[in-house]
């Protein structure tokens, strides 16, 4: 069984420092998801990464795939109330689209 | 991306009874999946939905507690069986557009049985 381990589980921070949430496995994936959710909704996309090493940016979110494929960061620069949520890596092995989730990081910023 | 509609958003049922939850797309999709969220925890892959055949169920999951039908290429349904307290938990779908696209989700279905 395909396993992603994902850390933090929890974290709560003061609005305006910097976080990086880890999620990590010792199987490869073709591509990785991460998805935030809030209350009451369903898991949005947030970015997806193909290839090893790749570096996304989406506003002050920063992610990364690592070289082997295997694991996966997020780092948030100068976090707002905004950012609050859970954040989720889902990882995509088989080429099938099947996706493997973490455990999932609960965010709070705190103003 | 695609607008996917879940119906009911939530449900409080009696332990015995069955509820089918649907998902509707506004457009024609590739491949449709159903997960599962219990209460503070991540996503289980439930099964695979499969257009004009059985679903391809995941380990732990079997079609008689969550029997899925997809009838075309923008609808399916999920049933929960028998229902007990276990099964309170969030029930997702999510699709797939074409190709090497990602999945999107559906808001959600938050179930409570008593």
């Amino acid at each position: 069984t395909q396993l992603l381990e994902q850390s933090p589980q929890f974290l709560s921070i003061q609005e305006g420092e910097n976080l990086t949430v880890y999620c990590n496995s010792s199987s490869v994936f073709s591509s990785l998801q991460w998805y935030r959710q809030e209350p009451g909704e369903g898991p949005v996309l947030l970015v997806t990464v193909v290839t090893g090493g790749e570096v996304k940016k989406l506003k002050r979110l920063t992610f990364q795939f690592g070289d082997a494929r295997k694991d996966s960061s997020l780092h948030i620069t100068a976090a707002q109330p905004g950012d609050t949520g859970l954040y989720l890596c889902a990882g995509d092995s088989q080429g099938a689209q099947k996706l493997v989730f973490g455990q999932g990081t609960r965010l709070t910023i705190n103003p | 991306s695609a607008v996917i509609s879940q119906k009911p958003s939530r449900d409080i049922c009696q332990r015995g009874t069955s509820l089918t939850i649907q998902c509707q797309v506004d457009s024609q999709v590739t491949m449709m999946f159903w997960y599962r969220q219990q209460p503070g925890q991540s996503l289980t892959l439930i099964a695979t939905a499969n257009q004009g055949s059985e679903a391809t169920y995941e380990s732990g999951f079997v079609i008689d507690k969550f029997p899925i039908s997809r009838p075309n290429l923008t609808f399916s349904t999920l049933t929960v069986s028998n229902m007990s307290p276990e099964d309170s938990s969030i029930y997702l779908c999510s699709v797939v557009t074409g190709g090497n696209q990602p999945q999107h989700f559906g808001d959600g279905t938050r179930l409570s049985i008593l």
